[in-house]
């Protein structure tokens, strides 16, 4: 069976510090993979999405970036962290093939910035 | 995608049927409707989703309305479990289209 872990659950970091949140998915091949983040009391805002290896779509102009190195890893990251930052993010993926369109999440990762 | 509006907020009593209605005016006709839940602190869970028939599943039953411009998720006898932020999605099908949440509802099953 599949199943996608994302890590670290929780993190505090002081502004101006970088971040790297990774995401891995277990038990299937070229998946499509997407981060969100969910800010205090508001809904999922999709901030990046990937079809393949090195392949990365943003949807959101902001001063975070992802990678996809590898088949069914994951990984957002800045270099400077903003106050405006915090929030729970949460990673995902949906099938490449056979894709009923549901989309799996991972636990989430909650990321406060002082 | 087409945008979708929900109520922010409902209530239910423990052990009767939620109804939870999404309008969706804009939809297309290669767009399915989704519906994802989300407990506090958790990622969200999907649900059921449908593209102009009637669905139901071992969680939810899915009621479209003739026109598809607007649906409704019937949970037929909520528990406490089922408190939750409640997502209507509308999302074409093809792997280029992406799932945009808005704020959805949150319910509130009362004992």
């Amino acid at each position: 069976s599949q199943t996608i872990h994302q890590w670290p659950a929780t993190l505090v970091q002081p502004v101006g510090s970088p971040l790297s949140l990774e995401c891995t998915v277990e038990g299937t091949s070229n998946p499509n993979l997407y981060w969100y983040r969910q800010a205090a009391g508001r809904g999922l805002q999709l901030l990046f999405y990937s079809v393949g290896i090195g392949q990365i779509s943003s949807e959101v102009p902001q001063n975070l970036s992802a990678s996809r190195p590898q088949d069914r890893q994951f990984i957002l990251s800045s270099k400077k962290l903003l106050l405006s930052d915090s929030g729970f993010y949460l990673c995902a993926w949906t099938p490449r093939i056979l894709n009923t369109g549901e989309l799996f999440f991972g636990e989430g990762s909650r990321l406060t910035v002082l | 995608d087409a945008k979708t509006t929900q109520p922010p907020s409902m209530d239910c009593a423990e052990g009767r049927a939620a109804n939870l209605p999404c309008n969706h005016s804009t939809i297309s006709g290669n767009e399915y409707v989704y519906w994802y839940r989300q407990i506090h602190s958790q990622g969200p869970q999907y649900i059921i989703h449908g593209l102009k028939n009637n669905e139901t599943n071992e969680m939810a039953s899915l009621i479209i309305t003739e026109d598809r411009k607007s649906s409704t998720l019937i949970l037929p006898h909520a528990t406490l479990r089922d408190t939750a932020v409640y997502y209507c999605i509308v999302r074409g099908w093809r792997t280029g289209n992406q799932f945009y949440f808005g704020t959805g509802t949150s319910l509130t099953v009362i004992p």
